[in-house]
């Protein structure tokens, strides 16, 4: 059965300190690994996608890397902006259109 | 840029009443995904549309039904309401061709 399980659940940073979130996924053919950002009732907000072992992607503060067994994503001099619900999802029982999604890291910056 | 346009964005409804929440995709995207997020957990997938026609079921309860129509929006209909479908739905959508999925603002629902 496809898994994925994201640690920790909880992290708590001081402005300027940098760190990693992990994705660990067993996933039989995985077709992208894809991460979001959630801010408390709102949408998910899309930020990358990797598809191959070795891909990584960057957006200002952010890299994503992916290997065979797991994803991570690297927070490089954090912000309290930063602060959020990080989640990895990926497509799941054989489908194109169902995201699974890990239950997600609460990333808090403090200033 | 613009983005998927979910109403209402509140909704409070009593027990065994029914809903709809509309969804309306982000322009010339072609797929529609509804998510349903309970408190503090991850969203799960309820329904797809690809071109008007359902592309696949998740765990969605048979009083839920949806449907995509010929300018893309998509209602998702809730009848018999529960205690417990009180929840955030998240309406998502993809052009064709890419499989990344861009989520709405959400409707919270409310069930009394």
């Amino acid at each position: 059965e496809d898994q994925v399980t994201q640690s920790p659940e909880a992290l708590r940073l001081q402005e300027g300190e940098s760190s990693s979130l992990n994705c660990s996924y067993t996933v039989s053919g995985l077709r992208g690994l894809f991460w979001y950002r959630q801010d408390p009732g709102k949408g998910p907000e899309f930020l990358f996608t990797l598809y191959s072992a070795g891909e990584e992607k960057e957006k200002e503060r952010l890299k994503a890397t992916l290997t065979k067994k797991e994803s991570f994503l690297h927070i490089t001099a954090p912000k309290p902006e930063d602060s959020a619900t990080y989640l990895c999802a990926f497509p799941s029982g054989g489908s194109n259109y169902k995201l699974t999604f890990g239950k997600g890291t609460l990333l808090t910056v403090n200033p | 840029a613009a983005g998927v346009i979910q109403s209402p964005r509140h909704l409070i409804k009593e027990k065994r009443e029914t809903a709809t929440l509309k969804c309306y995709p982000i322009p010339r995207h072609d797929t529609v995904y509804w998510y349903q997020q309970g408190p503090g957990q991850d969203p799960q997938f309820l329904i797809s549309f690809y071109e008007k026609m359902q592309s696949d079921k998740g765990s969605i309860p048979d009083r839920f039904s949806a449907q995509q129509f010929s300018d893309y929006h998509s209602e998702l209909n809730m009848s018999s309401l529960e205690l417990g479908d009180s929840a955030l739905y998240f309406c998502a959508s993809s052009p064709t061709g890419t499989d990344t999925q861009y989520f709405g603002p959400g409707t919270r629902l409310t069930v009394l």
